[in-house]
């Protein structure tokens, strides 16, 4: 079974800093992706960055990107310049390259942009 | 394009009881998940749908089962509510049998809260 773990329950930055988010998975698939789920108040799962593990470039998205370590199974999401509407839960998660469509979550980290 | 819907937003119900939860799927997708996401915690997946069958279940009991219908859209039911089934039910859409490149990635509809006294 796969596991998703991210350590910071909270994390707190002012805006227009830097910020990284961290998320680590244990897994012994090879093919696999993992994804940035943003949660805001209005609580839908927005997608923020996805990354796919046969690729060793890690993704970017605009503010957002990913520092992909597939062999320490570590997956964190560096924002850039942050906003204060980055604020939200931040959710890591993982999903096989076959089968049912089925994301393993983490625990989720409460990011706070103070003005 | 239109996005996921669900129904209702929010609602509560005794122990004991059954719910109904509705999820409408976004424009051009055929798959359905739903995944039950309990307060301060990750969301867990409990099942997903194609071609109206089930394809995949999570950890759930019999009691929570579901339906997909010609038009994609689907039901989440639960029997016999208990107070551990509290918690916002988030479904999700894609489109399985495209290219990978954004095609199936999972679009989450706002959920529906579901409180059992």
């Amino acid at each position: 079974a796969q596991t998703v773990t991210q350590s910071q329950p909270e994390m707190s930055v002012q805006e227009a800093e830097t910020v990284t988010l961290s998320c680590t998975y244990d897994t012994s698939e090879n093919n696999y992706y993992l994804f940035w789920y943003k949660q805001p108040p209005s609580r839908q799962m927005i997608l923020v960055i996805r990354q796919e593990a046969y690729k060793q470039q890690n993704a970017t998205e605009n503010r957002f990107s990913v520092n992909f370590q597939k062999a320490a199974k570590s997956f964190s999401l560096k924002i850039s310049d942050s906003q204060l509407g980055d604020t939200a839960m931040y959710f890591c998660a993982f999903m096989k390259h076959r089968g049912a469509q089925k994301l393993v979550f983490g625990q989720g980290t409460r990011l706070t942009i103070n003005p | 394009e239109t996005g996921v819907t669900q129904s209702p937003t929010h609602l509560i119900k005794t122990r004991g009881q059954q719910v109904t939860l509705r999820c409408s799927s976004q424009s051009g997708h055929n798959t359905v998940s739903w995944y039950q996401q309990a307060l301060g915690q990750g969301p867990q997946f409990i099942f997903q749908y194609y071609r109206e069958e089930e394809n995949g279940r999570g950890n759930f009991p019999p009691r929570f089962s579901g339906l997909q219908f010609p038009n994609y859209s689907s039901e989440l039911n639960v029997n016999a509510l208990e107070l551990d089934d509290s918690a916002l039910y988030l479904c999700a859409s894609s489109l399985v049998g495209g290219a990978w490149d954004g095609a199936n990635v999972l679009t989450f509809g706002a959920g529906s809260r579901l409180t059992v006294l």
